[in-house]
C-alpha cells in the first residue's frame, strides 16, 4: 500500500521563506508531485520529481530524497496570494495518490 | 489551449437520488481520471480510463458508482442513489504526464 504523510496546517509571515515536508511510503516509486490548491478550486501542478535532488522552478523549489522518502517544497518571499493547501502526491506502482494537503496560510 | 471541462459545476440532490457528472479532457490526453475530493482531505482516485478502457477502478465503490468513456474522450460519472457520504467534490483530470484538473463539480447530497 501507499501512505502519505504532510502537516495539516502551517503558518509563515510574507516575504519569509517556507519549507512544507512530506515523508511517503510506496510499492514502486515513479515521482513525486506536488500540487496547489486554493479554497474552493482544483489543484494546479507545481512541480514534479523522479531523481534525487532540487528543483527549482522561480520562487518554489521542491526536492527528493527517494532513499529516506522524504520531499519537500520550498517557497520563497512568501506572497498573501500563497495561502492555498499544498498536496504531495506519489506515483508508485498504482495510480497517483494524494496526501491530505498542507494548509498554508501566510500572514502580513 | 483549453482545460479540462466539468458540468454541472454545483449540483444538489436528496439521498437516495441518481446524479451524473460530464467531464471532457484536455485533447489528445489519453489518460481521465475521476477523484473525490472530501472536505479538508486530498483527492482520492476513483476510476482512471486509458483512452476507452480501465485501469484501475480499485476505489470505486461500484455497488453505487458507474463511469464510462465510450469513445475515448468525454466521461460521465453517475452515482444511483446517492448517500449522504458521498457529498464532495468530483475533480475530473486528464494527463499526458502531469495531471491537469478540471474545475470539479461539487455535490451536495441532504
Amino acid at each position: 500500500g501507499q501512505n502519505i504523510d504532510q502537516p495539516t496546517e502551517m503558518t509563515a509571515t510574507e516575504g519569509a521563506i517556507v519549507q512544507i515536508n512530506c515523508t511517503y511510503q510506496t510499492s514502486g516509486f515513479n515521482g513525486l508531485f506536488w500540487y496547489q490548491q486554493h479554497a474552493g478550486e482544483a489543484p494546479t501542478f507545481l512541480s514534479y520529481n523522479v531523481l534525487d535532488g532540487l528543483e527549482e522552478k522561480g520562487r518554489f523549489s521542491s526536492f527528493l530524497s527517494r532513499s529516506k522518502g522524504y520531499s519537500y517544497l520550498l517557497l520563497k518571499e512568501l506572497q498573501m496570494k500563497d495561502s492555498a493547501s499544498y498536496l504531495c502526491a506519489v506515483r508508485g506502482n498504482t495510480p497517483l495518490v494524494f496526501g491530505k494537503g498542507t494548509r498554508l496560510s501566510v500572514i502580513a | 489551449e483549453a482545460g479540462v471541462a466539468q458540468s454541472p459545476r454545483y449540483k444538489i440532490i436528496e439521498k437516495r437520488q441518481s446524479v451524473a457528472f460530464w467531464c471532457n479532457p484536455i485533447s489528445g490526453h489519453a489518460t481521465l481520471y475521476w477523484y473525490q475530493q472530501i472536505l479538508g482531505q486530498g483527492p482520492k482516485l476513483l476510476i482512471q480510463f486509458q483512452n476507452n478502457g480501465v485501469v484501475d477502478d480499485s476505489q470505486l465503490p461500484k455497488d453505487r458508482f458507474s463511469a464510462e468513456r465510450l469513445k475515448g474522450v468525454d466521461s460521465t460519472l453517475k452515482i444511483q442513489p446517492a448517500k449522504l457520504e458521498d457529498s464532495a467534490v468530483y475533480l475530473c483530470a486528464s494527463s499526458l504526464n502531469e495531471q491537469f484538473f478540471g474545475p470539479g463539480t461539487r455535490l451536495t447530497v441532504l
